[in-house]
């Protein structure tokens, strides 16, 4: 089992450009979430999906688009990348494991944009 | 809006000493709670869930859960450089919403 995977592992932009960042689980959750993650800000959710087509807005969704292609796959769309959103995104899914939801991490996306 | 408090650190214990990670939430309403250690560089890795209070043993690490204080913990017993890490707390409502984050306790343990 790979758990979360997430491509690219890094990524330059300029303003204005747009990008896909893709997740995957071979899990067989229901639920997967992305967040970005800033000196000093923690984790933050962007955006999250409770089960295959379905998607809520997390705390910080303002730029962001997200597509649950099916229940392995999660994308997170930049459609015009700003210098703000320069940062470290990471995919999760979370699943019941000992009658809880528990939730893993994928191994993050480390995005700058110029 | 559902808050986790931890205390930013960095909390600096001796190899060998135990050390003792807080958190606390502000729903009272949460029904389960999760310790996550992220190495700098790296993402958030699970080590240890609790769901009842009391206290959950696993290897050297031990959570304790007080709901009625709204309060978790994390111990580590013989404290490793290895250890050093930035310590997460996550809590989880009813059902199926999203884990709530702290901002982590960064942790240096000193050989």
């Amino acid at each position: 089992n790979a758990g979360v995977t997430q491509t690219p592992k890094f990524q330059v932009l300029k303003t204005g450009q747009s990008m896909t960042l893709q997740c995957a689980q071979d899990m067989n959750h229901n639920s997967m979430y992305w967040y970005r993650q800033d000196p000093g800000m923690g984790l933050r959710l962007i955006y999250y999906s409770a089960s295959e087509g379905t998607t809520d807005k997390g705390e910080v969704p303002n730029g962001y688009n997200v597509s649950r292609l099916n229940k392995r796959e999660f994308s997170l769309r930049l459609e015009s990348a700003a210098p703000s959103q320069t940062s470290v995104y990471f995919c999760a899914s979370s699943g019941l494991s000992g009658g809880a939801e528990t939730q893993y991490f994928g191994p993050g996306t480390r995005l700058l944009v110029l | 809006q559902k808050e986790v408090e931890q205390n930013s650190g960095p909390l600096s214990v001796p190899e060998g000493a135990i050390a003792s990670l807080n958190c606390t939430y502000s729903d009272r309403g949460s029904q389960s709670f999760f310790w996550y250690r992220q190495y700098s560089g790296k993402s958030p890795e699970l080590i240890m869930s609790i769901y009842s209070n009391g206290d959950k043993e696993d290897g050297r690490f031990t959570a304790q859960l007080n709901k009625a204080s709204q309060y978790v913990s994390l111990l580590i017993r013989d404290s490793q450089p290895s250890d050093s890490a930035t310590y997460l707390c996550a809590v989880r409502g009813w059902g199926n919403t999203p884990l709530v984050f702290g901002k982590g306790t960064r942790l240096s343990v000193i050989a």
